[in-house]
């Protein structure tokens, strides 16, 4: 059983829809990372949560520390938000490595 | 700044032969980590540094791979006779220690993608 679970695995949304990404995990955390990863590899941070809620443009990512759950939200998708979302994380009974998610595919159509 | 920087991007080798890759961290990082990402996953944790030392392996790394960062700065990843199964894209990742000051984001290069034949 992976540590770090997202869904869905695939998402497919129209322009200017609301997107929602889940990520459960089972262990004990640190801290938790929502991260986009563009084709070709490269990843970036987009957010680094260890409680409540925060807001970057249209990005929103959430977290329930007791639910063990946190939500990645896009507000007014647009095609450049296509991307596979990855959620990490830092795992202390990993020594806070970072585990990841596989993956959520989005691919937002015009 | 650069940011996170990985040579060579692309590498196509044939079953047996030995490959090396390249990561250069963002200079002001004293930690270094590698991940391996194969299609479908997440990245796995391979191996870390905090300057030259190498503090934790991963068991997924087998005898074949060997991690040097020798001053601290840029490091360097070799497979030994590598299978087919180790193709995969490599990801190299930097950052300030935790704790210290600094944040405690990674911040990753843009991957070696690895295919062996």
């Amino acid at each position: 059983k992976n540590e770090v679970e997202q869904s869905p695995q695939n998402l497919t949304a129209q322009e200017g829809e609301f997107i929602t990404i889940n990520c459960s995990y089972s262990v004990g955390i640190s801290a938790l990372h929502w991260l986009q990863q563009h084709p070709g590899g490269g990843i970036v941070s987009l957010f680094m949560l260890s409680s409540g809620k925060k807001k970057h443009g249209r990005l929103i990512a959430t977290i329930n520390i007791q639910e063990k759950h946190s939500s990645l939200h896009i507000t007014a998708s647009h095609p450049r938000d296509s991307a596979v979302y990855i959620c990490a994380v830092r795992a202390m009974e990993y020594g806070n490595k970072l585990v990841f998610g596989a993956g959520t595919i989005l691919r937002v159509k015009s | 700044d650069t940011g996170v920087s990985q040579d060579p991007r692309h590498k196509i080798t044939k079953r047996g032969q030995n490959v090396t890759f390249r990561c250069d961290p963002i200079s002001e990082h004293n930690r270094l980590y590698w991940y391996r990402q194969t299609l479908g996953q997440g990245p796995e944790f391979l191996t870390y540094f905090q300057n030259e030392a190498q503090l934790e392996k991963s068991r997924l790394l087998s005898d074949r791979f060997s991690a040097e960062r020798p001053k601290g700065s840029f490091s360097t990843l070799e497979i030994q006779r590598t299978e087919q199964g180790d193709s995969a894209m490599y990801l190299c990742a930097s950052s300030l220690v935790p704790g210290t000051g600094g944040a405690d984001t990674q911040y990753f290069g843009p991957g070696t993608r690895l295919t062996v034949l």
